[in-house]
């Protein structure tokens, strides 16, 4: 299984861009990179994903290293709202429904 | 509107029983998915199904069933045989294509005393 590593925690001031890091050094060349973000008590909730170019939506941007070993979740202005834990997980293209598998995710704090 | 729904949002059992949390999905997603999720920690695998009478396990299958008799439906039971029952349980939902985003519910807690 394809695994992502993220920083535990990063902490960041409301209004502020906010630059959120994954490694994933063996994904594959079918791999798409998702990141996800999850508020207490809830389940988590999609952000964005891509596969080799730059996406953009309304909340968030997704920046993918030329090599596709990284990628940074580009949050433009942070509000008080975006404090979750961030995912990031890799999806094949290919193999339908697989083993999906979420690491510890980072703590993302806001300060007001 | 579409959407997954998990049910109870909060269950209570006494141990030695068996308790079956439910998950129904108007989405029209093959794929179908079960994590755990402890206090503090990421999400961990349980079982997942890709389509209709088919469903493997994850990275946690001990001490829990599924079946996958309807589309719609994912119910996970969690056995008297788990050791640490106790947690937040979530079910998600996708079409199977890399590119489709999971829907999750929003959890069901689950407290085993």
């Amino acid at each position: 299984d394809a695994k992502t590593t993220q920083p535990n925690s990063m902490e960041s001031n409301e209004e502020e861009p906010v630059h959120l890091p994954c490694n994933h050094s063996t994904i594959s060349g079918t791999d798409y990179i998702h990141w996800y973000r999850q508020l207490p008590s809830q389940g988590p909730e999609y952000v964005i994903h891509g596969l080799t170019s730059n996406v953009n939506n309304r909340m968030a941007s997704l920046a993918i290293a030329e090599d596709r070993k990284s990628s940074t979740l580009i949050l433009h202005r942070a509000t008080l709202r975006d404090a979750a834990v961030y995912y990031c997980i890799l999806r094949d293209r290919v193999q339908g429904a697989q083993k999906l598998v979420f690491g510890q995710g980072t703590r993302l704090t806001i300060n007001p | 509107d579409g959407g997954i729904t998990q049910s109870p949002k909060y269950l209570f059992r006494k141990e030695g029983q068996n308790v079956t949390l439910s998950c129904e999905q108007n989405l029209n997603h093959d794929a179908m998915y079960w994590y755990r999720q402890d206090p503090g920690q990421g999400l961990r695998l349980i079982y997942y199904s890709q389509i209709v009478n088919d469903f493997q396990k994850g990275d946690i299958a001990e001490g829990y069933s599924v079946s996958r008799e309807k589309k719609e439906s994912f119910p996970l039971t969690v056995t008297s045989a788990q050791k640490n029952p106790t947690a937040f349980y979530l079910c998600a939902s996708s079409h199977r294509e890399g590119n489709s985003p999971l829907h999750f519910g929003n959890g069901t807690r689950l407290t085993v005393t």
